[in-house]
């Protein structure tokens, strides 16, 4: 099963907009980490937040973590086209298992 | 390429065949994961090994899926009696488990399609 769930499940935007997405989720976690997944390809890592970072920036990256409403935020600013993907949000739990628990993605779309 | 790998990058085969993917971890990672991705879906978790033992399954892990990692280095995932509920994305991912908190890396992927 699935721990969280993204929001919104798909998102179309203007190329230059910011994108932001939101993951929830429902234990506790050591981090949260988010990904890219480009049509029928692989999973890219973006970023992982730790439990106790509130924010944290990769270039256009921007992540937040609220612990205590247990969710977390994703925000691409200047969108490009080369955005276009689903996101995925995976958390890895504090209880006794080492995997990682995917949500259930945002579709982005970026028009050009 | 220092990445994850995964062979093959595609398989169809017909119903009721055995199928066996292989993956091979970054180099120093020490754990290993399989998932598995259906069309518009996130990826659900099959098993993970610490080195060469087996720590977890899902209840998704049915008899008829087995993986090994023998060694700690590479791992095969094999579908035995395939049916067409198993086409899906296979994906593969390691990580460095001596830390808690690091990133796990994906490889490209294997995708299933039974017929």
């Amino acid at each position: 099963s699935q721990q969280g769930e993204e929001d919104p499940q798909a998102l179309s935007i203007q190329e230059g907009e910011n994108a932001t997405m939101n993951c929830s989720y429902k234990t506790s976690i050591n981090n949260l980490q988010w990904y890219r997944q480009n049509s029928g390809r692989g999973l890219v890592h973006l970023i992982l937040i730790r439990s106790n970072e509130r924010e944290k920036h990769s270039g256009r990256l921007r992540v937040t973590l609220d612990t205590s409403k247990k969710s977390s935020s994703l925000l691409i600013t200047a969108s490009r086209a080369a955005d276009t993907a689903s996101y995925f949000c995976a958390t890895a739990p504090t209880s006794g298992t080492y995997k990682y628990i995917f949500g259930t993605g945002t579709r982005l779309k970026v028009l050009a | 390429d220092t990445g994850v790998s995964q062979d093959p990058r595609h398989k169809i085969t017909k119903r009721g065949q055995n199928v066996t993917f292989r993956c091979d971890p970054i180099s120093e990672h020490n754990r290993l994961y399989w998932y598995r991705q259906t069309l518009g879906q996130g990826p659900e978790f099959l098993t993970y090994f610490q080195n060469e033992a087996q720590l977890e399954k899902s209840r998704l892990l049915s008899d008829r899926f087995s993986a090994e990692r023998p060694k700690g280095s590479f791992s095969t995932l094999e579908i035995q009696r395939t049916e067409q509920g198993d086409s899906a994305m296979y994906l593969c991912a390691s990580t460095l488990g001596t830390r808690v908190n690091t990133e796990a890396f994906f490889g490209q992927g294997t995708r299933l399609t039974v017929v």
